[in-house]
């Protein structure tokens, strides 16, 4: 069973803090690692996407992915209110096509 | 603004009955996939289709099934709906899937 595990959360920061999302997943030749952001009662929208070890950065937000333990993460700096919403984290294992999701971790932003 | 378009975006069936729900994607994205998303959980992949052949399937009954158009539509069928189908049904798109999917606003099934 291919699978992608994040917690569930809440994960409360105050604004400005730096929120640091977490995911693990179950096959380590898996190659593509997407980060979605979902506001309730919308659909998922695409954050990041990473392919290499190492981190990639996009604008306050970083992805860090490290192949050898199956892990990747998302770090969003100064953080927002309006960064108060579940994060997605996804992969395309080998051999498929698709996404396969974790459930998402909340994110509450404090003002 | 997403570039795909679902409808309807809300609807309400009763156990028993079929549905159709409708996807129009971006073009130049050969790729759809479909998606069902419960409360509080991630979405689970139903099927994916190519170039209107279906090429990836999730773990979902035969009463699942879909079509995709040249026009770069898409549809999903779902026959002898159950209340466990209750969810919100998402459609993506994508010109290649190291790229990531283009996900549009979903389609909220009630079965009552």
């Amino acid at each position: 069973q291919k699978e992608v595990e994040q917690n569930s959360g809440p994960l409360s920061v105050p604004e400005g803090a730096i929120a640091s999302l977490n995911c693990t997943y179950s096959d380590r030749g898996s190659q593509s690692f997407f980060w979605y952001r979902q506001y309730s009662g919308k659909s998922p929208e695409l954050i990041m996407f990473i392919y290499s070890n190492g981190d990639k950065e996009d604008g306050r937000f970083t992805a860090q992915l490290n192949k050898a333990s199956q892990y990747v993460s998302l770090l969003i700096r100064d953080s927002q209110p309006s960064d108060s919403a579940t994060y997605l984290c996804a992969v395309i294992f080998t051999g498929r096509r698709a996404l396969t999701f974790g459930s998402g971790t909340r994110l509450q932003v404090q003002p | 603004e997403t570039g795909v378009t679902q409808s309807p975006t809300h609807l309400i069936k009763t156990r028993g009955q079929q549905v159709t729900l409708r996807c129009s994607s971006q073009s130049g994205h050969n790729t759809v996939s479909w998606y069902q998303q419960a409360l509080g959980q991630g979405p689970q992949f139903i099927f994916q289709y190519y170039r209107e052949e279906e090429n990836g399937r999730g773990n979902f009954p035969p009463r699942f099934s879909g079509l995709q158009f040249p026009n770069y539509s898409s549809e999903l069928n779902v026959n002898a709906l159950e209340l466990d189908d209750s969810a919100l049904y998402l459609c993506a798109s994508s010109p290649g899937p190291q790229y990531g999917y283009t996900f549009g606003s979903g389609t909220r099934l009630t079965v009552v």
